[in-house]
């Protein structure tokens, strides 16, 4: 199994300001995943970032406003820019476990961002 | 992109079975069954790859018809833990993106 740690856990932001989340992984992992879950709803692919390679972003979902780094294996950072109170969600990184053999996602606890 | 669940929401007394139900418009690499509870990540129940296999493990079973793009999850004799919204995830054969469905809220009453 994957152990995630997402940082921040909650965030409470001004409009217009730009934040940084990361997720740090206890093992390496080639494939990891970005997304966002308002309350009541469900997960929202916004970007797949597999190191090596330019983070791949779903429709809707801009690099100027989301932009992702992917350095290693073990970490990645996404940045929400410019805020609006519409960017209020709960942000949740995710990885592909694939040494078990089952391909299973394991999450981060997620950060609660909520935009004055 | 989004697989539709069904049905959004329901009730069950200790002990009722329930079916949900996964669909999808894209042709299906594997469909994974996660179940979420409030305030929390989701957490993995199991994995069906194309093949038309039936899984389960304990009182929670699934099954992957590739042919229609559907995935089922039945739970019998279902617990008060059973309780929380269940999403089925979805896998093309086309990409690495995984795209999760619009999920189904359980609620288990004594």
């Amino acid at each position: 199994s994957a152990v995630i740690s997402q940082k921040p856990s909650r965030d409470i932001c001004q409009r217009g300001t730009s934040l940084t989340i990361q997720c740090q992984v206890d093992s390496q992992v080639t494939m990891m995943f970005w997304y966002r879950q308002q309350p009541g709803q469900s997960l929202t692919l916004i970007a797949t970032a597999n190191q090596g390679s330019e983070a791949t972003y779903e429709s809707g979902f801009v690099i100027d406003k989301f932009p992702i780094s992917r350095p290693n294996l073990t970490f990645s950072t996404l940045t929400v820019s410019n805020m609006s109170p519409e960017d209020s969600s709960i942000y949740l990184c995710s990885v592909r476990w694939q040494g078990a053999g089952t391909g299973e996602l394991f999450f981060g606890e997620g950060s609660r961002l909520t935009v004055l | 992109q989004q697989p539709v669940q069904s049905p959004q929401a329901v009730i069950l007394r200790e002990g009722e079975d329930a079916v949900i139900n996964c669909s999808s418009s894209k042709a299906l690499y594997s469909v994974h069954w996660y179940r979420q509870k409030h305030g929390e990540a989701p957490v993995f129940l199991m994995i069906l790859l194309k093949g038309g296999e039936q899984k389960g493990h304990d009182k929670i079973s699934a099954s992957f018809n590739e042919k229609k793009q559907q995935s089922s999850l039945y739970l019998t004799a279902s617990q008060l833990s059973y309780s929380g919204t269940y999403f089925c995830g979805t896998e093309t054969n086309t990409g690495n993106q995984f795209y999760f469905g619009t999920g189904t809220s359980l609620t288990v009453i004594p």
